[in-house]
């Protein structure tokens, strides 16, 4: 089974610029999350989404930060523009709700973006 | 809102012996579910282990187990044997069954020693 699968893996950009992750979860996951890690820190739920539909998007910075899942499978989180306090990985994962290992959340390697 | 604690923000332990990370949380939910991340410094975060709240009987995978205290909301990881390869940092999760909604606390680095 195909893990979760994020590019670019690594990304430097400029402040104000702007720059987007794309996120393939684990197939027939249903739930798919994407996180803000800055070094030393846990991880932070950006944004849930549920086959398409948003679940919660409670700490997501709306005046920056943008994400999508178009048909439920695939998912790009975009920032613009991007601010130093932005520079973090960006983890995306997935989980699914029914049959074995129910509600485990994979995770993909990651996005490193720096912003300069 | 559920909370996640881990006291430890750093633990050692020496090449084969045994150490245990701390993990409290705080819920009033019945339904969910508690989960142990590894990530080494390439930032991947690996399943270490999981634990169903139903289910009474302490999780274990190879050389790692769990002490999970319903009543007291507490959910230690015990690591035995202890390698090099287990130095990272390690992050507690719960996993709310009813509302899909996972939280972690602030993780604990375990620094092997040879």
């Amino acid at each position: 089974e195909a893990g979760v699968a994020q590019s670019p893996r690594y990304k430097i950009i400029e402040k104000r610029q702007s720059v987007a992750f794309w996120c393939n979860p684990i197939s027939g996951h249903a739930t798919l999350y994407w996180y803000q890690q800055i070094l030393g820190q846990g991880p932070k739920l950006l944004i849930q989404f549920q086959n398409n539909g948003v679940v919660d998007d409670s700490q997501l910075p709306k005046d920056r930060f943008s994400a999508e899942r178009l048909k439920g499978v695939d998912s790009t989180l975009k920032i613009q523009p991007a601010k130093l306090e932005d520079s973090a990985v960006y983890l995306c994962a997935s989980s699914k709700e029914r049959g074995i290992n129910l509600n485990t959340i994979y995770f993909g390697e990651g996005s490193w973006l720096t912003v300069v | 809102a559920q909370t996640v604690t881990q006291s430890q923000p750093e633990m050692s332990v020496q090449e084969a012996e045994t150490v245990t990370l701390s993990c409290t949380y705080d819920t009033s939910e019945s339904d969910y579910y508690l989960f142990w991340y590894k990530q080494p410094p390439s930032r991947q975060m690996i399943l270490v282990i999981r634990q169903e709240a139903y289910k009474q009987q302490n999780a274990t995978e190879n050389r790692f187990s769990v002490n999970f205290q319903k009543a007291a909301k507490s959910f230690s990881l015990k690591i035995s044997d202890s390698q090099l390869g287990d130095a990272a940092m390690y992050f507690c999760a719960y996993h709310s069954g009813g509302y899909q909604k996972v939280t972690f606390g602030t993780g604990t680095k375990l620094q092997v020693i040879p």
